[in-house]
């Protein structure tokens, strides 16, 4: 069964750029997360999906985030413009929705993004 | 007050020794308790899960939760030099936000 995948797994962008990241979820996993640890930080919860709805997105920190997930399927996370303190590596993560294991999170590599 | 409460350490413990992890919580309402496992540049990767009062073993992993202490705690018996990572304890509410905190450096000297 494949992972969690993640693309890309390093960005590096200016100040004022653009970037999205893409997430693709374990199938069958309707749960999806997006996570960011900043250097030295703890990793932050940014927002949660159960198929294509967003059910809590109280970590997402400004207006300028913006994470689809069409279809229930793969989600993305887009950051527009980029600003220095967006830095820090970003984690997805899914669950499936009923089953033993619908509280175990299973994590993604991460990307790693570096606002210059 | 942070929301998840963990020694950031690192914590040293000789191979074959008993390495004990702790964590203190903010929010009683909390209902489900995480131990993830971070080898460095790596993802987290859960280890144990614990959601009632008293002690849960797996192996050589035994996780402890005090709901009236706001306390959980990972125990980690026989410690290998392979177990050497930052641990991070993770704490659920109601829904499915999950907090963390940042992380214990454990060292296991050989």
């Amino acid at each position: 069964e494949a992972g969690v995948t993640q693309f890309p797994s390093h960005s590096v962008i200016e100040k004022g750029q653009t970037v999205t990241l893409r997430c693709d979820p374990i199938s069958g996993h309707d749960n999806l997360y997006w996570y960011r640890r900043v250097m030295g930080k703890e990793i932050k919860f940014l927002l949660h999906f159960v198929k294509e709805s967003k059910q809590d997105e109280s970590g997402m920190p400004n207006n300028r985030f913006l994470a689809e997930r069409t279809g229930g399927t793969y989600s993305t996370l887009k950051v527009q413009p980029a600003e220095l303190e967006d830095s820090g590596v970003y984690f997805c993560a899914s669950s499936p929705i009923s089953g033993s294991s619908y509280n175990e999170q299973f994590f993604g590599p991460g990307t790693r993004l570096t606002v210059l | 007050q942070k929301e998840v409460e963990q020694n950031s350490g690192p914590l040293s413990v000789p191979e074959g020794a008993i390495a004990s992890l702790n964590c203190t919580y903010s929010d009683r309402g909390s209902q489900s308790f995480f131990w993830y496992r971070q080898y460095s540049g790596k993802s987290p990767e859960l280890i144990m899960f614990i959601y009632s009062n008293g002690d849960k073993e797996d192996g050589r992993f035994t996780a402890q939760l005090n709901k009236a202490s706001q306390y959980v705690s990972l125990l980690i018996r026989d410690s290998q030099p392979s177990d050497s990572a930052t641990y991070l304890c993770a704490v659920k509410t109601g829904g499915f936000k999950t907090i963390f905190g940042a992380g214990t450096r454990l060292f296991v000297k050989a």
